[in-house]
C-alpha cells in the first residue's frame, strides 16, 4: 500500500523563478492539502483540494496556487520565488467525505531558493 | 480564529519516565485533536486523535492524551520512555463546525529521552 509520495525530494531555485511540486496521495484517499514548514516552525496550513477544486486556503499570497487531477494527485505551483519562501512543503491526503479523519503526509519536498 | 500553543520548545526526560508533551488550543466549536511525530528529514506521522467521547485516548507506540475541554487542553502522555521516542512532537487542531477542511498546527515540542 503505496503511501503518500512526493517529488521531487530536493530543489534549488533562484529568486524570482517559479517551481512546481508534485504530489501523489495514499491509495484510496481524494483530498489533499499542502503545508509549508519552515526551519523550527510547525506546518502552515497553504491550502487543500477535493474533487479537483481548492476548498479552501490559508494566509498565502496568490503567488502560491494548486491544481488537484482526476486521479487525486495534486501539483503546489509557486511563482516570482522569495528567499521567505525557503521551506519543506508537505503534502497530506486523507478521506475528502470523512470528518476527523487524520492526514497522512508525505516526507516532503526541501525547496532552497538562492 | 484557530490557533496551537505548545508551551515547551524542548521536553527533556530519561529513559523509563513517565512523560508529557503539553498542549492548549483555541477553536470555535467542537474541536477535532491530533498528535503527530515528525523524525529528521521525514513527514509527519499520526499518532492519536480526539473526536469525541472517551477523555483518554489511546495512540501508536504506547502513547495516550488527555482531551480537557475546560481547560482547553490536550496534552500527550506515556507512561515510560523510549530512548527511540526522541523526535520532533506536533498537537493540531480541525474545527468540526467549518467541515473541518483547514488544520492548525503547533509550532512543535521537541522530545529528547535520555538512556
Amino acid at each position: 500500500d503505496a503511501g503518500v509520495t512526493q517529488s521531487p525530494t530536493h530543489l534549488i531555485k533562484t529568486r524570482g523563478q517559479q517551481v512546481t511540486l508534485r504530489c501523489s496521495p495514499k491509495s484510496g484517499h481524494d483530498t489533499v492539502s499542502w503545508y509549508q514548514q519552515a526551519l523550527g516552525q510547525g506546518p502552515q496550513f497553504i491550502f487543500q483540494y477535493y474533487e479537483e477544486e481548492e476548498r479552501q486556503r490559508g494566509n498565502f499570497p496568490d503567488r502560491f496556487s494548486g491544481h488537484q487531477f482526476p486521479n487525486y494527485s495534486s501539483e503546489l505551483n509557486v511563482n516570482a520565488l522569495l528567499l521567505g519562501d525557503s521551506a519543506l512543503y508537505l503534502c497530506a491526503s486523507s478521506l475528502g467525505g470523512v470528518s476527523g479523519q487524520p492526514q497522512h503526509f508525505g516526507d516532503g519536498t526541501r525547496l532552497s531558493i538562492l | 480564529a484557530q490557533s496551537v500553543a505548545q508551551p515547551e520548545d524542548q521536553v527533556n526526560v530519561a529513559e523509563g519516565n513517565p512523560l508529557t508533551v503539553k498542549c492548549t488550543y483555541s477553536v470555535s466549536g467542537n474541536p477535532y485533536l491530533f498528535w503527530y511525530v515528525q523524525y529528521p528529514n521525514r513527514g509527519l506521522q499520526f499518532l492519536l486523535k480526539y473526536i469525541t467521547g472517551d477523555n483518554l485516548v489511546k495512540g501508536s507506540y504506547g502513547f495516550e492524551a488527555e482531551f480537557n475541554k475546560s481547560q482547553t487542553s490536550f496534552h500527550l502522555k506515556k507512561p515510560s520512555a523510549l530512548v527511540s521516542d526522541s523526535a520532533l512532537y506536533f498537537c493540531a487542531v480541525r474545527a468540526s463546525n467549518t467541515g473541518g477542511f483547514k488544520t492548525i498546527f503547533g509550532a512543535g515540542t521537541r522530545l529528547f529521552v535520555k538512556a
